[in-house]
C-alpha cells in the first residue's frame, strides 16, 4: 500500500509570509493528490488538488506543485493570513493514505 | 457542508460493546470512504464502498466491517469495542471527481 510522509509537522510564519509543506509517497500508481485543512473541531477541508498528468496548479493564494519522478509533492501558501491557521494534511490515492499532518500557526 | 451526513454526532460506549455509525452521502455521490481520526493525527483509512460492496480496506481488523445500501448511505461497525478504538470517524463522499467529508463521530470507549 501506499505511504505518504508529511515535513513539517509545526510551522510558524509571520503574517504575510509564504508557507510551504512538503508530502512524499511511495505507490508510483498514486495518481490523485489532495490537500485538506482540518481546524479544531472540524471535518478535513479540501482546499486543492493535482492529478498526476499536471505539474502544478494555483488558486488565488495557494498552489500544489508535483513531482512525480520524485514522488513528492508540495502546498504551497502565499501572504499568509492569520486564519489560515489550521492543520494541513496530504494524501496519495489509491487507497487515500494521508500524511500525518502539519500544524501551521500564522502570527498577526 | 456538502451535504455530506453522519449519525450520530457524539457516542459513548464500553470496552467489548458493538457499535454502528451511519452516513450518508452528498446527492449524486456514489462511493463512500471510512476513515479513523485518533486525536492530533491524521485520517486512516479504513475501507471503501462502491455498488454495495468493500472495494478497498486499510489496515484494519475484522472487528470493522462495513456496508453499503442501495441508496448509497453506508454503515461502519465495529465490534469488541476496545480503548484504542476512541476517534472522530469520519466519512467520504466521493463522486465526480471530488470528496467531501462529513462532520464525524465522536465515539468515546470507555
Amino acid at each position: 500500500g501506499e505511504n505518504v510522509e508529511q515535513h513539517p509537522s509545526t510551522l510558524s510564519v509571520q503574517e504575510g509570509d509564504s508557507a510551504v509543506i512538503k508530502c512524499t509517497y511511495s505507490d508510483s500508481a498514486s495518481n490523485y493528490f489532495p490537500w485538506y485543512k482540518q481546524e479544531l473541531g472540524k471535518r478535513p477541508q479540501l482546499i486543492i488538488d493535482i492529478r498526476s498528468n499536471v505539474g502544478e496548479k494555483k488558486d488565488q493564494r495557494i498552489a500544489v506543485t508535483l513531482n512525480k519522478t520524485a514522488k513528492h509533492f508540495s502546498l504551497h501558501i502565499t501572504e499568509t493570513q492569520p486564519e489560515d491557521s489550521a492543520v494541513y494534511f496530504c494524501a496519495a490515492s489509491n487507497d487515500m493514505r494521508f500524511g500525518a499532518g502539519t500544524r501551521l500557526t500564522v502570527k498577526p | 457542508d456538502a451535504g455530506v451526513t453522519q449519525s450520530p454526532t457524539h457516542l459513548i460506549k464500553t470496552r467489548g460493546q458493538q457499535v454502528t455509525l451511519r452516513c450518508s452521502p452528498k446527492s449524486g455521490h456514489d462511493t463512500v470512504s471510512w476513515y479513523q481520526q485518533a486525536l492530533g493525527q491524521g485520517p486512516q483509512f479504513i475501507f471503501q464502498y462502491y455498488e454495495e460492496e468493500e472495494r478497498q480496506r486499510g489496515n484494519f481488523p475484522d472487528r470493522f466491517s462495513g456496508h453499503q445500501f442501495p441508496n448509497y448511505s453506508s454503515e461502519l461497525n465495529v465490534n469488541a469495542l476496545l480503548l484504542g478504538d476512541s476517534a472522530l470517524y469520519l466519512c467520504a463522499s466521493e463522486g465526480y471527481n471530488e470528496q467531501f467529508f462529513g462532520p464525524g463521530t465522536r465515539l468515546t470507549v470507555l
